[in-house]
């Protein structure tokens, strides 16, 4: 059974810090990674997709890796800023199907 | 073009009455996927339809839901006699026909459902 975690639960930074948020999954057998946003009360809006043949996806300030084989990707947030602040969800596509998602990185970016 | 509707964004019902949560796809998408987000939980997969068919629901409580996606409308996911413990964040999402691995989901702006 495919389980994701993602560590760490909560992430507080100021303004301007280069962070990293990590994703770990225990079945290395998926066809894509996801790393969504969701606000408070919101939806999820898509933010990187990995596609299991690829290492990594740039967009913005944004920057996602997969290392399929061991089971790991980062997001890597350059130069946050206080409306990057949300939670962060990773999710793998083991199927054709479903996604299953980790519980998420709540992140705080003080001005 | 528009991106997956859900309606009502906010749904509120009493114990043991019913909830109907609707999901209109993205135009020219066929393939219909509703997720349940319970508080401070992440998302988790609930059924998989496309038009007319129940393709996985194996993640649908055994007991009070049913999802349906007709050939023409949206697709219904229809919970009887709601408990305290359904109150959540219902998200639909959408992918193109076909099977690829390339497919992608987008999500809907979610119902919350609370039950008193």
């Amino acid at each position: 059974k495919q389980e994701v975690t993602q560590i760490p639960a909560a992430l507080s930074v100021p303004e301007g810090e280069n962070l990293v948020l990590n994703c770990s999954f225990t079945d290395s057998a998926i066809y894509n990674l996801q790393w969504f946003r969701q606000d408070p009360g919101k939806g999820l809006t898509s933010l990187l997709l990995i596609q299991s043949s690829q290492r990594e996806q740039t967009s913005g300030r944004l920057n996602a890796s997969l290392d399929k084989s061991s089971g790991r990707s980062t997001l890597y947030i350059a130069a946050s800023q206080p409306g990057d602040s949300a939670t962060y969800l990773c999710a793998v596509r083991p199927g054709f199907q479903k996604l299953v998602f980790g519980t998420g990185t709540r992140l705080l970016v003080s001005p | 073009n528009a991106g997956v509707m859900q309606n009502p964004r906010h749904l509120v019902r009493r114990r043991g009455q019913e909830a109907r949560l609707r999901c209109s796809p993205m135009k020219g998408h066929s393939h219909v996927y509703w997720y349940r987000q319970l508080p401070e939980e992440g998302l988790k997969f609930m059924v998989y339809l496309q038009k007319e068919n129940i393709i996985d629901e194996s993640g649908m409580p055994k007991e009070r839901f049913s999802a349906e996606f007709p050939k023409e409308g949206p697709s219904i996911l229809r919970i009887q006699q709601v408990v305290r413990g359904d109150s959540a964040a219902y998200f639909c999402a959408s992918s193109p026909p076909g099977t690829s691995e390339y497919n992608e989901q987008f999500f809907g702006p979610g119902t919350r459902l609370t039950v008193l």
